[in-house]
């Protein structure tokens, strides 16, 4: 079975330009999840999914940071405009909750997003 | 103080040596613990669940202590493949909404 698969891997922009990372869940999952990660904070929830409706986006940093998930496979999230303290790695994750002790996530590989 | 807390290390060990390291975390309510794995410019993936009474899964031994709020991680007869991240994570409540440790670095050495 496929994983969670994210696009693009690296995504190098100029500031104040629109970045769009998309991700699709593996077939099934319930729950999307968006991660950010950097050395300084760690990895970062961002903001949450279950059946494709936004649960809690109380880690969306500010208004210039967008997320949707218009069908159960896909889901974007968009910069806009994009500022060099973006710079991180992004992950993807999905999981099926089968009870409060086994809500295993399944990470994509991540995009790496530079901007400069 | 952070949700979840871990020394970063690294704990730099020598291969066949025994390493363990703790996490701590601030909410008493938390329900559920975990401990994912980070290879370097890899994603995380789930070790092991961590459950109250402890256990073990190979190598590796995971403990709860609910009155000191920590969960520990134990890794005996290290092999260099070991080396990675370890992160330490907990559901704080109802939800799925689990909370992520900075980790911990293991390096594992010949």
């Amino acid at each position: 079975d496929a994983g969670v698969i994210q696009s693009p891997r690296h995504e190098v922009t100029e500031m104040g330009q629109e970045v769009t990372l998309r991700c699709k869940p593996i077939s099934g999952h319930d729950y999307l999840f968006w991660y950010r990660q950097t050395m300084m904070r760690g990895l970062e929830l961002l903001i949450y999914f279950n059946n494709n409706v936004p649960i809690d986006d109380s880690g969306m940093p500010e208004d210039r940071f967008s997320a949707k998930m218009p069908n159960a496979s896909f889901s974007t999230l968009k910069i806009q405009p994009s500022e060099p303290r973006d710079s991180a790695v992004y992950f993807c994750a999905s999981s099926r909750r089968q009870g409060f002790n086994n809500e295993k996530l399944f990470f994509g590989s991540g995009t790496q997003l530079s901007v400069l | 103080r952070k949700e979840v807390e871990q020394d970063p290390g690294p704990f730099n060990v020598p291969e066949g040596a025994t390493v363990a390291f703790n996490c701590t975390y601030s909410n008493s309510a938390s329900q559920s613990f975990f401990w994912y794995r980070q290879d370097c410019r890899k994603e995380p993936k789930l070790l092991m669940s961590v459950y109250s009474s402890g256990n073990e899964d190979g190598r590796f031994t995971a403990q709860l202590n609910r009155a000191s709020q920590y969960i520990s991680l134990l890794i005996r007869d290290s092999k260099l493949s070991d080396s990675a991240t370890y992160l330490c994570v907990v559901n704080k409540a109802a939800g799925n909404k689990l909370t992520f440790g900075g980790g911990t670095r293991v390096l594992v050495k010949p």
